[in-house]
């Protein structure tokens, strides 16, 4: 079973517009990454937050943690063409456990 | 750095034949991952492998489905034999676990896949 779920499964939106997906689960982790898959391609890890974290910023992502209501959110600021692909997150509860996806929010940007 | 390798990439069979697919890690990585992600889905582990050594094959259908991992480094998933329903594309990935503030974590790093088709 896929403890992540992602909120919106799809989402739309124009270039320069900010994109936010968000990402619930269900059990305790130490650990919740975003990737990112381009169409017929292999996922790219985008960034990592630990649970003892609340944000964390890379480049245009931002993405926030609330353990306490399980859930994350992913933010793209002005958002690109090139942004287009599926995001998934991820969680793990130790650095060799497994990590489990959910089924991803597609993101279309639009020119 | 070179990333994971996979071949083939495509791979187009009739029900009930068999299938194997490679996967070469990042050199160093000890933790080797095969995953199987069906259209529209996000990735399901299917066997997770430390060294040569299995982790969690907790999902694999072993009945039809085997993998290895000799002298720890590449890796074959193997399909025998094939239903309609394996038509999917199987990834592997390695990672390197890191430590911070005591605690350990794995970013994983993807191959590019194998789609796999199931007449």
């Amino acid at each position: 079973s896929q403890q992540g779920e992602e909120d919106p499964q799809a989402l739309s939106i124009q270039e320069g517009e900010n994109a936010t997906m968000n990402c619930s689960y269900k059990t305790s982790i130490n650990n919740l990454q975003w990737y990112r898959q381009n169409s017929g391609r292999g996922l790219v890890h985008l960034i990592l937050i630990r649970s003892n974290e609340r944000e964390k910023h890379s480049g245009r992502l931002r993405v926030t943690l609330d353990t306490s209501k399980k859930s994350s959110s992913l933010l793209i600021t002005a958002s690109r063409a090139a942004d287009t692909a599926s995001y998934f997150c991820a969680t793990g509860n130790s650095g060799y456990s497994t990590l489990t996806f959910g089924k991803g929010t597609m993101l279309l940007v639009s020119p | 750095e070179a990333g994971v390798a996979q071949s083939p990439r495509y791979k187009i069979i009739e029900k009930r034949q068999s299938v194997a697919f490679w996967c070469n890690p990042i050199s160093g990585h000890a933790t080797l991952y095969w995953y199987q992600q069906i259209l529209g889905q996000g990735p399901k582990l299917l066997i997770q492998f430390q060294n040569n050594g299995v982790v969690d094959d907790s999902q694999l259908p072993k009945d039809r489905f085997s993998a290895e991992r000799l002298k720890g480094v590449d890796s074959t998933l193997k399909i025998q034999p094939a239903k309609l329903e394996d038509s999917a594309v199987y990834l592997c990935a390695s990672s390197l676990p890191r430590l911070a503030g005591g605690l350990s974590y794995n970013e994983q790093f993807f191959g590019p896949g194998t789609r796999l088709t199931v007449l």
